[in-house]
């Protein structure tokens, strides 16, 4: 597609439900990331993607944050026995970045996904 | 750990005002340092980026930031704003080695009155 797509735009939970964040980034894009904005905060980072391989997971919380990527494209963000602290707006970026590239290519960002934990 | 402050959490200005929004990060290495934008309803955009060379860049819709070393600021500049420049502006750092792990500051809502 022309931009990062990510599904579902909107996600209303209860607390202790697993929930699947997904993302689409631009074709391509070899460089994939998951940031994290609370209300009022700024942009809290999760985890980066090279291809299928995940170099930085530093930004996870916990170990109920997991995330995957297959064929170097759709990334899954995976929130195991949600809390009310993980609502927050998921955010998923990609950008051309080869893995020997330069730290600063320009991050494509999608519209984010709007988590709500009951 | 490296991290970045926007001093101004909510500015209101005048359309024709000049702008300023302060940033400072803490880093010691070689950063890079980039503002984003996010307009209502869009999604966020890149205004601007400094890696390297002249430390006054200037980005897209007029804006500019300097970078000062001494002082480990990047702050954001817009000689007279718009209605249109409405938005929240987020300052953000990573170091020039990185995986591209991104700081990103708490951001600045701008709202300018017509």
């Amino acid at each position: 597609g022309a931009g990062v797509s990510q599904s579902p735009s909107n996600k209303v939970t209860e607390k202790g439900k697993d929930v699947e964040l997904r993302c689409d980034p631009i074709s391509g894009h070899t460089a994939l990331y998951w940031y994290r904005q609370s209300l009022g905060q700024g942009l809290e980072f999760l985890i980066y993607f090279q291809g299928n391989s995940a170099p930085d997971k530093s930004g996870l919380p916990s170990d109920r944050f997991s995330a995957e990527r297959t064929g170097g494209s759709v990334s899954t963000l995976t929130i195991q026995r949600t809390q009310q602290e993980d609502s927050a707006v998921y955010l998923c970026a990609s950008s051309a970045r080869s893995g020997g590239g330069r730290a600063n290519e320009k991050l494509f960002f999608g519209s984010g996904t709007q988590l709500s934990v009951l | 750990a490296q991290s970045v402050s926007q001093h101004n959490h909510h500015v209101i200005l005048s359309e024709a005002a000049s702008l300023e929004l302060g940033c400072n990060y803490s880093y010691g290495g070689t950063v890079n340092l980039f503002w984003y934008v996010q307009y209502p309803g869009q999604h966020l955009q890149l205004l601007l980026k400094y890696f390297s060379g002249d430390p006054l860049v200037k980005g897209i819709k007029g804006f500019e930031a300097e970078f000062i070393k001494s002082k480990f600021s990047f702050n954001l500049r817009k000689p007279s704003v718009q209605w249109s420049d409405t938005a929240e502006y987020f300052c953000a750092v990573n170091s020039a080695g990185n995986t591209g792990k991104l700081i990103f500051g708490q951001g600045t809502t701008l709202q300018v009155k017509p």
